[in-house]
């Protein structure tokens, strides 16, 4: 399967600061990424998806201007939480879909625990 | 997004049980997506799934595409310590190449 890489792996910042997390596809060239949310004890929340090349499209209830999204290459999206805010510590986790005619996997990166204080 | 509905959401088990998880959804799903997410971890891909019916192993992991398209099931025989972890369920439907996760099962594994 695809490997996925996020960086960095946990980042504390002050609240009102932004924050860049990087999700990189090593061996595979992702045309689409997916930027998920988890809160603890609790499952992965789908945000959005990355479009290589345009714009990203997010899940209702998802700030867009609150988490921009850059997919500039076919193997790095980046997600920017901006002005953050406690209540935005959370582990963020993006994948990479893997699709033929015949099926789709989807791979994870190791995740971002982001830390607003 | 989906909602999936996954149980039970905990289960504590003697080493050497099985283990028995699933997952309903209200809508048809095309790909069903097993995962097992340690603490601090992305999710890990256990067992993918693709047609109704279905029946993949992966080892001591089983699991099911349900019939109906709209269930799936994960089992895991003679259990030991280091399954212990969060189960999720993921399903994809529609066109749309993206997935939508259950609500996850803590499993628990007393040596």
């Amino acid at each position: 399967g695809a490997v996925v890489s996020q960086h960095p792996s946990r980042v504390i910042c002050k609240s009102g600061t932004s924050v860049k997390i990087e999700c990189r596809s090593l061996d595979f060239q992702a045309t689409t990424m997916f930027w998920y949310r988890q809160f603890p004890k609790q499952s992965l929340m789908l945000m959005a998806t990355s479009n290589e090349g345009s714009k990203a499209t997010y899940e209702q209830g998802v700030e867009k201007d609150k988490f921009l999204i850059n997919h500039a290459s076919l193997t790095l999206s980046t997600l920017t939480v901006t002005s953050a805010h406690p209540e935005d510590s959370s582990f963020y986790i993006c994948s990479v879909s893997q699709a033929d005619r015949v099926a789709t996997e989807a791979f994870f990166g190791q995740g971002t625990r982001l830390t607003v204080v | 997004g989906q909602q999936l509905n996954q149980s039970p959401q905990s289960m504590f088990i003697q080493e050497g049980e099985d283990v028995s998880m699933n997952c309903t959804s209200s809508s048809i799903f095309n790909t069903w997506l097993w995962y097992k997410q340690d603490p601090g971890e992305g999710p890990v891909l256990l067992i993918a799934l693709y047609k109704a019916g279905e029946l993949t192993s992966n080892g001591r992991l089983t699991a099911q595409f349900g019939i109906t398209r709209k269930d799936s099931f994960l089992n895991i025989s003679a259990s030991i310590p280091s399954d212990v972890g969060i189960y999720f369920c993921a399903g994809q439907y529609g066109n749309f190449n993206k997935f939508y996760f259950g609500s996850g099962t803590k499993l628990n594994v007393k040596p």
